[in-house]
């Protein structure tokens, strides 16, 4: 099944260490997004992506950075963890990146930091 | 700058009985209104959503919603609850400007009671 794919999907990780989560997807879609989803704050906006080879920040980009080589891959790096980033992080994409599209999400990656 | 508020983080229902979750927004431009669901330790996925014409909209499982301009509102409806309707919904509001602006409400619990 068509999808995006999102690695780990739970993860323990000590405070200052570096952690990579992965996402792809592949239904070719132009535009891909990353959120953080903390109870009570709902889904904020991390970075995004309208196209391979752009990024952008969103409204929670500190202590994150993104890359996009291609259409199909999107990772989301925290160079040296800190306990606030303990969150579940969602993966999403759209088909392009004007705002009447459908979100494609993917199953999430909880990330806990000690 | 727009932003989402959802009357009610948790709201319960009998079986059968009217599913109704409150959403207002605030926009200084025309928006472009959605409603997503998220089940247990799964991504959203779109219920529906309004971007221009007729203001009821209809989504899937029998949900509907309705743009109300003069109360700034997108409340989310369904007449008869079921108990797979129980998870959590997402009000979220962007615009047509292009800045990939979708701004997430902090999200409804819904529980049904057999």
């Amino acid at each position: 099944i068509a999808g995006i794919t999102q690695a780990p999907t739970s993860q323990i990780l000590a405070a200052g260490r570096r952690m990579t989560l992965r996402c792809t997807q592949d239904m070719r879609h132009n535009a891909m997004y990353w959120y953080r989803q903390d109870l009570g704050l709902g889904l904020r906006l991390i970075h995004y992506s309208n196209t391979a080879g752009t990024t952008g920040k969103g409204e929670v980009p500190d202590g994150y950075s993104v890359s996009r080589a291609n259409t199909d891959d999107f990772p989301l790096t925290l160079a040296s963890a800190v306990p606030s980033q303990t969150s579940v992080y969602f993966c999403a994409s759209r088909a392009d990146w004007t705002n009447t599209g459908e979100l494609f999400f993917g199953e999430g990656s909880r990330l806990t930091v000690l | 700058a727009q932003s989402v508020t959802q009357l009610g983080s948790h709201v319960s229902v009998s079986e059968g009985a009217l599913v109704l979750l409150r959403c207002n927004y605030s926009s200084s431009v025309p928006p472009y209104l959605f409603w997503y669901v998220q089940y247990p330790n799964q991504g959203l996925q779109l219920l529906l959503k309004y971007t221009t014409g007729a203001t009821l909209v209809k989504g899937i499982n029998g949900f509907e919603a309705e743009f109300k301009k003069s109360e700034t509102s997108f409340h989310l409806t369904k007449p008869s609850a079921h108990m797979s309707d129980a998870a959590e919904y997402f009000c979220a509001v962007s615009d047509q400007t292009g800045a990939n602006n979708l701004f997430f409400g902090t999200g409804t619990r819904l529980t049904v009671i057999p």
